[in-house]
């Protein structure tokens, strides 16, 4: 099983929208969790990071954490088309403290 | 967040010549990262630079072909030796300057030719 696993899309959105991001990872001690946006040509940004269960909120963004079912997602309410870019989902691994990143989900909204 | 900078932004090589990349931090951190992220994948741990110490590397990767330096907290490079096509991609510097955030610089895209 890949440690961080993502649904590589393309998953498109209407405008206005609710978009949901979905990530699993493999272990089970990680306790921190974070979600990337990375435009094409860009570096990575951090928009999200979650250590807990259950959600949080920032703006349109909401991180939802399971740690039970080892799974983690990202909401974006009122999709707007600036959010067309690939979201990479980090996690921090209890082991080497090393953080690991899915593949990525590329979102695409559509106007 | 911390400013990184990051240069070259990207770089056209010669297959077997070596480019060395350079990573400055707005501030001292203990430990300095290098990623590499390949034409539609996602980023991969290439090597831990510590000040002071050797680089740690991940698995798949070694200090031949990807040689590190880091010496003072605010400074690393990242060089890619005796360069082959398939080291064509985009290579970016972080930094965790949380204890558990990564943060990043803008990259180098290298291709070779």
């Amino acid at each position: 099983q890949k440690e961080v696993e993502q649904n590589s899309g393309p998953l498109s959105v209407p405008e206005g929208a609710i978009a949901s991001l979905n990530c699993t990872y493999s272990d089970r001690g990680s306790q921190s969790f974070f979600w990337y946006r990375q435009y094409s040509g860009k570096s990575p940004e951090l928009i999200m990071f979650i250590y807990s269960n259950g959600d949080k909120e920032d703006g349109r963004f909401t991180a939802q954490l399971n740690k039970a079912s080892q799974y983690v997602s990202l909401l974006i309410r009122d999709s707007q088309p600036s959010d067309s870019a690939t979201y990479l989902c980090a996690v921090n691994q209890e082991r080497d403290d090393k953080i690991i990143f899915g593949k990525g989900t590329r979102l695409h909204i559509l106007p | 967040s911390a400013v990184i900078s990051q240069k070259p932004s990207r770089d056209i090589c010669q297959r077997g010549t070596s480019l060395t990349i350079q990573c400055q931090v707005d501030s001292q951190v203990t430990m300095m990262f290098w990623y590499r992220q390949q034409p539609g994948q996602s980023l991969t741990l290439i090597a831990t630079a510590n000040q002071g110490s050797e680089a740690t590397y991940e698995s798949g990767f070694v200090i031949d072909k990807f040689p590190i330096s880091r010496p003072n907290l605010t400074f690393s490079t990242l060089t890619v030796s005796n360069m082959s096509p398939e080291d064509s991609s985009i290579y970016l510097c972080s930094v965790d300057r949380t204890g558990t955030e990564a943060f990043f610089g803008q990259g180098t895209r290298l291709t070779v030719v």
